[in-house]
């Protein structure tokens, strides 16, 4: 089945330590996508791809970078992972235009120490 | 801005209990309407989706109808059950602009005992 995988589910890092999450798609979409989830809040968008156009949210931390080498992957890169950055981390795919929606991966659980 | 307004959580029904949760939105123009499902420790799954005005999106015995008069997107369902227990969220997406995105509402926790 097509989908969005995402590894690995869950991660632990220490304070200070970079962190790399993947994401891969098998839909071939050309919008990706990563959002930061804290408990009981609504998903809240970092950043996303349109091909291979970066586009920031204007309060994203620097500390959030990310990379898409090609169509199928998309890396979130946290630079020195705060205490406050430990969340679940989703990656989603569209196609780009209103009507489509998005596809969602299960998710990546971020532990820091 | 674009905005969704879901109404305040959290929600508790018995088995085979009639539900309705309730979405308002703001937008300009004539946004793409949707409901997400979120079970513990997963990611987000599409429930049902409408594109315009009247449409009316089901799916697993869940639906909603998109009411432009009202700018609503209720989700009802006639009979839950224990394994609908979950976190819903409302979204929107505008129809057009570039790199158009997602706005959710807040999301709300709907529990279902037997």
């Amino acid at each position: 089945d097509a989908m969005v995988i995402q590894n690995p589910r869950y991660q632990v890092t220490q304070f200070g330590k970079p962190v790399t999450l993947s994401c891969s798609q098998t839909l071939n979409h050309n919008v990706m996508y990563w959002y930061q989830q804290k408990s009981s809040q609504a998903p809240k968008l970092l950043f996303h791809y349109y091909d291979k156009d970066f586009n920031n949210e204007a309060d994203t931390p620097d500390n959030f970078q990310s990379r898409r080498p090609n169509t199928s992957f998309c890396f979130l890169d946290i630079r020195s992972p705060g205490l406050g950055d430990a969340a679940m981390y989703l990656c989603a795919t569209s196609r780009d235009g209103g009507l489509y929606e998005q596809y969602f991966g299960p998710g990546t659980r971020l532990t820091v120490t | 801005g674009d905005s969704v307004t879901q109404m305040e959580g959290p929600v508790t029904l018995s088995e085979e209990a009639f539900l309705t949760i309730n979405c308002t939105y703001t937008a300009t123009g004539y946004p793409s309407l949707f409901w997400y499902v979120q079970y513990p420790g997963e990611g987000l799954q599409l429930l049902l989706k409408a594109t315009k005005a009247d449409d009316k999106g089901s799916n697993k015995g869940f639906e909603a109808t998109y009411r432009k008069e009202t700018t609503s997107f209720h989700l009802e369902k006639g009979s839950v059950q224990v394994s609908d227990s979950a976190v819903y969220f409302c979204a929107l997406r505008p129809y057009t602009g570039a790199n158009s995105k997602l706005t959710f509402g807040k999301g709300i926790t709907l529990s279902v005992r037997p």
